[in-house]
This record gives C-alpha cells, structure tokens and sequence, in this order.
C-alpha cells in the first residue's frame, strides 16, 4: 500500500475548468515530484520541491500549471484551464534526499471533456 | 542525454514459467536504475533498484535484475511467475548528479500476461 497519499483518485472537468490535485508525501520525505503519464505510458516530468522550494520545472508547468509545497499542508498541482490533452494520470512522487528512490501515489485520473 | 528502451511490448507466458523483461539504457556512466510495476488503475509501485555493487539485486515479490555495464542492460527475471504478477512493467534511470538528479526517465513499459 501507497504511503504517498493522492486525492482525488478521479476528476472530470470541462475544458477550461481549474482541476486541482492534492499529494501528501511519505512522512519525512522533502522532496516531492510530479509526472504526468499518458494513455500511450508516456511520462513528463512536471515539477519537483525540496520542502517548498521549487527546484525545477518544466515550461508547461510554468504557463498553465501552478504547485506548490506548503509547510504542513498537502502539496497541490493545479491546472489553471484544462485542455483536452491534460488527460492523464498525474502520478506524485516522494523521497527521502533528491537523487533518492521515488515512491509513487496512487495517482490522480484527470478526464478533460 | 539519457534514454531506456524496453523493446518488448508484451510478454505473454504461462503460470510457472520463467521470466525475463528486457531492458536497455543509454547513459554516459553508471545510473541509479529501478524496475516499477503498475496493475490497473493503480500507481507505480517500486519492485528493486541498484544503485552499485553487486549487479544482482533482489526485489520484492522474488524478483531480480541484473546490472551489466559491458551491454548496458538492467533485464528484470523471475523464476516461476503467478498469475496475480500481470500487469506493466516499467524500468526507468536516474542520473547519478547534476541538476537533474532524482529525474526519472521511463521506459515505454512491458505489459506481462500470465496465462493460468
């Protein structure tokens, strides 16, 4: 069993919508990433905290993504206005030091429509 | 740049066979390198990693890979697999340092079919 906490485990929304996925990470882990994974099990890199400091990110996520990392509180990712081709399941990921194992989520299921 | 190949789709073998899942990196050194494993609307669940030392690793469920650096190879075995290991498996690299330390390159995955 996953001790990376996802919620929601699924969400509809219409193109344009906000979606919002939350991650609690293994506690004691301060690094947390976030991947996209397509229908063809293809996976994108998103973003990736140390505690709440970004340490990098890629162009999507600086135009229509936002997360962040708060001092206890869930981490977040949010997509500001959902397009078709955000369909995926967005997989977060913790661990202990960057560099380290990754253990995954659950993953949240994102149907744009 | 870094890169893995799993050139096998699909696996399809009957329960109680062996298996090997074949996997292929491109890496200008040594990379730490993990076998995930994903069933149906689930996560990726880490199955066995290796980081150095010993190319053999063991991993949960009686698995194991072996690490060679000569073929640039990390293939996943099992000795007798059961029907409940169906499901896809990923293998995946992450560079040693630098800035994208941590970043995990994936492999496309191979889907196993364990026939009863």
């Amino acid at each position: 069993n996953s001790k990376v906490i996802q919620t929601p485990r699924y969400l509809v929304k219409g193109q344009g919508q906000k979606a919002k996925m939350r991650c609690i990470p293994e506690k004691g882990h301060p690094v947390v990433f976030w991947y996209q994974q397509n229908k063809n099990n293809e996976f994108k890199f998103l973003i990736n905290f140390q505690n709440q400091e970004v340490l990098q990110q890629i162009d999507m996520t600086e135009k229509r993504f936002s997360a962040e990392c708060p001092s206890n509180s869930p981490c977040s990712l949010e997509i500001q206005s959902s397009e078709a081709g955000d369909s995926a399941l967005y997989l977060c990921a913790s661990s202990l030091i960057s560099g380290n194992t990754l253990y995954f989520g659950e993953g949240s299921r994102l149907i744009v429509v | 740049a870094q890169s893995v190949t799993q050139p096998d789709a699909r696996v399809t073998v009957s329960e109680g066979a062996s298996l090997q899942l074949r996997c292929k990196y491109s890496y200008s050194a040594t990379p730490y390198l993990f076998w995930y494993v994903q069933y149906p609307r689930q996560g990726l669940q880490l199955l066995l990693k290796y980081y150095s030392g010993d190319p053999v690793v063991q991993g949960v469920n009686s698995f194991e890979a072996e690490f060679s650096k000569s073929n640039s190879s990390f293939h996943l075995q099992k000795a007798s697999v059961h029907w409940s290991d169906s499901a896809v498996y990923f293998c995946a690299l992450s560079p040693q340092g630098g800035s994208a330390l941590g970043r995990l390159h994936f492999g496309a995955g191979t889907q196993l079919i364990v026939i009863p």
